[in-house]
């Protein structure tokens, strides 16, 4: 049974640190990788989608690694800002593109 | 173009009541998923539908849980009678075609308090 696990649970850090958040899954044979990010009292947003055939993605300040055979995957956010501060959920794609499993999320505060 | 929506946002019943919450996709799009979220836990899926036929729902607690989706499009998903720790967010997602585009789109979410 896939688990997905998110280290730490809470981060704060201040404004302009570079800083990783850490997902790891049991099962290497996963179809994908996504990050989502939660703000309070709203839905999920994709933030970057890894394919299983891909070690990473990037968008503006946001870089996702994947490594299947370790089962990790890391979530780099450079020169962080206030607004930056909400949960970051990992998701695994489990046997199939439609089936996720998630993590239980990191709440990311990054103080002025 | 609009969002997933669901309402109620917020709903606080007694234990043994029964509630209903409601998801209305985005346009297009053929699969529909609900997950529950407990406080402090990643989503977790209940039930997911291509168009109005069930692909998933081995993680649905089908004794008080139900989830329907008639027409292919909007969709609601009932609990009777509710007990505590059905307390969580329930939120609705939506996609395109998860084999080609996987992206999930997801609504707000239904606060759930059960007294």
């Amino acid at each position: 049974k896939q688990e997905v696990t998110q280290i730490p649970a809470a981060l704060s850090v201040p404004e302009g640190e570079n800083l990783v958040l850490n997902c790891s899954f049991t099962d290497s044979a996963i179809y994908n990788l996504q990050w989502f990010r939660q703000d309070p009292g709203k839905g999920l947003t994709s933030l970057l989608l890894i394919q299983s055939s891909q070690r990473e993605q990037t968008s503006g300040r946001l870089n996702a690694s994947l490594d299947k055979s370790s089962g990790r995957s890391t979530l780099y956010i450079a020169a962080s800002q206030p607004g930056d501060s909400a949960t970051y959920l990992c998701a695994v794609g489990d046997g199939s593109a439609s089936k996720i499993i998630f993590g239980s999320g990191t709440r990311l505060s990054i103080r002025p | 173009e609009a969002g997933v929506a669901q309402s109620p946002r917020y709903k606080i019943i007694e234990k043994r009541q029964s509630v209903a919450f409601w998801c209305n996709p985005i346009s297009g799009h053929a699969t529909l998923y609900w997950y529950q979220q407990i406080l402090g836990q990643g989503p977790k899926l209940l039930i997911q539908f291509q168009n109005n036929g069930v692909v998933d729902d081995s993680q649905l607690p089908k004794d008080r849980f139900s989830a329907e989706r008639l027409k292919g499009v909007d969709s609601t998903l009932k609990i009777q009678p509710a007990k505590l720790e059905d307390s969580a967010v329930y939120l609705c997602a939506s996609s395109l075609d998860p084999t080609s585009v996987p992206t999930q789109y997801f609504g707000p979410g239904t606060r759930l308090l059960v007294l």
